[in-house]
């Protein structure tokens, strides 16, 4: 089974500042890792994954993330928070393939960003 | 491109009603999940489909039916409408052989009153 567990609900920052959001997973078997953005009334658009290779992985918008296997991490940063970065974010799991949940995203319960002048 | 499309983009039913969303896949893609949003919540995986047959499902009831067509669009029907399947619905798509990335729709936000 899967699971994925993000840290903060809300999070704040001032234009400018560093941006970090937490995500702790939980899978059997070797995961492949997401992070979609969510912008109010609107679907998920994807920021980045990683399925093997480099753990530091970049993404859109200046976004990138580290897997940590030990510590079964795939937290989220960015340098300089932009106003436009405002939203919701959610961390998500699907297992490599062969997996049992072939394609099925385990999502968590995302974190909501706010950005203040 | 015009990516995945969902229709309709808003929808109010009342209880014990039943409802069909839509689902146009992304050029080239050939599966289709479907997820339900409740407010404030992350995405729930309702179920998958591949070559038109149900290949995987989740934690959700028989009330929730789908189906995929010969040119790999997809309904999802909610039956027996209950106040708390007010959600966003979200479709996304990707192609088998490259599943790592899924693209997502919209969404259609169902209301039951």
């Amino acid at each position: 089974a899967q699971s994925v567990t993000q840290l903060g609900s809300h999070v704040s920052v001032s234009e400018g500042a560093l941006v970090l959001l937490r995500c702790n997973y939980s899978s059997s078997v070797p995961p492949y890792l997401f992070w979609y953005v969510q912008y109010p009334n609107q679907g998920l658009q994807l920021l980045l994954k990683y399925t093997t290779g480099a753990t530091l992985v970049k993404g859109i918008n200046g976004f990138e993330a580290e897997f940590k296997k030990s510590e079964t991490s795939f937290h989220l940063t960015k340098p300089s928070a932009h106003m436009s970065d405002a939203a919701e974010y959610f961390c998500a799991v699907r297992t490599a393939v062969g997996g049992t949940s072939y394609g099925k995203l385990t999502f968590g319960q995302g974190t909501i960003l706010t950005v203040h002048p | 491109d015009a990516g995945v499309t969902q229709s309709p983009t808003h929808l109010i039913k009342t209880r014990g009603q039943q409802v069909t969303l839509r689902c146009s896949p992304k050029s080239g893609h050939d599966t289709v999940s479907w997820y339900q949003q409740a407010l404030g919540q992350g995405p729930q995986f309702i179920f998958q489909y591949y070559e038109e047959e149900e290949r995987q499902r989740g934690n959700f009831p028989d009330r929730f039916s789908g189906h995929q067509f010969p040119n790999y669009s997809s309904e999802l029907n909610v039956n027996a409408l209950l106040l708390g399947d007010s959600a966003l619905y979200l479709c996304a798509s990707w192609h088998r052989g490259e599943q790592e990335t899924q693209y997502f729709g919209p969404g259609t936000r169902l209301l039951v009153l």
